[in-house]
C-alpha cells in the first residue's frame, strides 16, 4: 500500500537555526515527489517537485532532496515568514494523476 | 487569471442537508480533484476527474457525489450531510503532475 509519513509533527526553531524535514515513502513505482506549503486558513502552495534519487531543487533558503526511500527539505537560516506547515506528497508511475499526501510537519520559526 | 476559486467560504449545515461546494478553475487543466483536511489525517482524496464527462472515486468518497460537465467547474455534492463530514474541502487542478490548489471551503455539521 502506499504511504507517505512526515517527521516530525512539529518543529519550532529559532530565527537562524538550520533543520531538515523528513518525508518518508513507500509506492510502487515513483512518478514524482511533491512539497507543498500551506498556512493557515489557506490552500496548499506548491513548492517543489523531485522525480528521481539525487535530484534536488532549491527556492530561497529551502533544498529539497530526494532518495529512494526519503526526501529531505532542508531550511537554512529559516526566518519567521517560513512558519507554516509543509506538506510531503507522491504520485504513482501510471497514475493519473493521484497524490498520496503526509499528515505535515508544522514548523514555527521564532524571532 | 483567478486560478481555482471555491465558494463558499464557509458553510454551516443541520445533519441532513444537501449542498453543492463549487469549484471553478480558468487554467484549462484537464484533471481536477477533491480533498478534504481533517486534523491528524492530513489530505485525503474524495472524487477526482481526469477530463469533461469522467470522473473516479479517491480514498474516501462515501456520501459525495460529483460531476463534470465542463472543463472549466467540478462541483462537490453532499447528498445529506452528517457530523463525520465536518471538514475543509480543498479543490485542485493539475497539469503536469502539479496540483493547484483552491482556496478552500470550511464546512461545519451540526
Amino acid at each position: 500500500e502506499d504511504q507517505v509519513t512526515q517527521s516530525p509533527e512539529a518543529l519550532r526553531l529559532q530565527e537562524g537555526e538550520s533543520s531538515s524535514l523528513n518525508c518518508s515513502y513507500t509506492v510502487s513505482g515513483l512518478r514524482g515527489l511533491f512539497w507543498y506549503r500551506q498556512d493557515p486558513g489557506k490552500g496548499p502552495e506548491f513548492l517543489f517537485t523531485l522525480y528521481s534519487a539525487g535530484e534536488e531543487k532549491e527556492k530561497e533558503r529551502l533544498k529539497a532532496t530526494l532518495t529512494k526511500k526519503e526526501s529531505f527539505l532542508h531550511i537554512t537560516a529559516p526566518k519567521p515568514e517560513d512558519s507554516a506547515t509543509y506538506l510531503c506528497a507522491v504520485q504513482r508511475s501510471g497514475n493519473t494523476g493521484k497524490l498520496i499526501f503526509g499528515q505535515g510537519t508544522t514548523l514555527q520559526v521564532k524571532p | 487569471n483567478a486560478g481555482v476559486t471555491q465558494t463558499p467560504k464557509f458553510q454551516v449545515l443541520k445533519t441532513g442537508q444537501s449542498m453543492t461546494l463549487q469549484c471553478a478553475q480558468d487554467m484549462n487543466h484537464e484533471y481536477m480533484s477533491w480533498y478534504r483536511q481533517d486534523p491528524g489525517m492530513g489530505l485525503r482524496l474524495i472524487h477526482y476527474s481526469v477530463g469533461a464527462g469522467i470522473t473516479d472515486q479517491g480514498e474516501v468518497p462515501n456520501g459525495y457525489n460529483v460531476s463534470r460537465s465542463t472543463t472549466e467547474d467540478f462541483p462537490l455534492r453532499l447528498l445529506s450531510a452528517a457530523p463525520s463530514q465536518t471538514s475543509v474541502y480543498f479543490c485542485a487542478s493539475s497539469k503536469g503532475g502539479v496540483q493547484y490548489f483552491g482556496p478552500g471551503t470550511r464546512l461545519l455539521v451540526l
